[in-house]
């Protein structure tokens, strides 16, 4: 079973430009989380998707943020425009069902995000 | 106040040590308690959970809660140059599906 993979692994971007980060779950996963970590802090929850729905965007920072997953597959998290703060790790998970308490979640590997 | 807080380490032991790494937490609504495993440049991996309070063995991880002080620990035994990680706790409780981490102890098993 392929694992949740992320694209790209590692971007470096301009303060005021716009990427795009993507999260392939793995297949069949209906839940698709996404957090971040940045420097020096604790992993944070951003928002969970059930299929294309999205469960809860509590986690999000500001509307400079925008997550899809059209067709309840692979999913996209947009920052538009980036700023300094923004730089850190971006984790992807994915699960099969609504499995409370995180212990069936699959992490990707991450997107190392870095805005100068 | 943070709802988890784990010391950042870095944490260094000899190979054949035993490890015990420990967080606090602050909601008495968390039933379940995670260990995620770590290594640089991956994503965490559940190494291992506990339901409440008590005592959880497997290999050479013991994790242990105490929800009368809000106090979750995990023990390694013979530990080993690959146990080199980070180690986060999470602990989980609650209407929620998010996953509240403590920041991490980062161990390092020298050979």
């Amino acid at each position: 079973e392929a694992g949740v993979t992320q694209f790209p692994s590692h971007s470096v971007i301009e303060k005021g430009q716009t990427v795009t980060l993507r999260c392939d779950p793995i297949s069949g996963h209906d839940n698709l989380y996404w957090y971040r970590r940045v420097m020096g802090k604790e992993i944070k929850f951003l928002l969970h998707f059930v299929k294309e729905s999205k469960q809860d965007e509590s986690g999000m920072p500001n509307n400079r943020f925008l997550a899809e997953r059209t067709g309840g597959t692979y999913s996209t998290l947009k920052v538009q425009p980036a700023e300094l703060e923004d730089s850190g790790v971006y984790f992807c998970a994915s699960s099969q069902a609504t499995i409370r308490g995180g212990y069936g979640y699959t992490f990707g590997s991450g997107t190392r995000l870095t805005v100068v | 106040q943070k709802e988890v807080e784990q010391d950042p380490g870095p944490l260094s032991v000899p190979e054949g040590a035993i490890v015990s790494l420990n967080c606090t937490y602050s909601n008495s609504a968390f039933q379940y308690f995670m260990w995620y495993r770590q290594y640089s440049r991956k994503g965490p991996e559940l190494l291992m959970y506990t339901y409440s309070s008590g005592n959880k063995e497997d290999g050479r991880f013991t994790a242990q809660v105490d929800k009368s002080s809000k106090y979750i620990s995990l023990f390694i035994r013979d530990s080993q140059p690959s146990d080199s990680a980070t180690y986060l706790c999470a602990p989980w409780g609650g209407a929620t599906n998010k996953l509240i981490f403590g920041t991490g102890t980062l161990l390092a098993v020298q050979p």
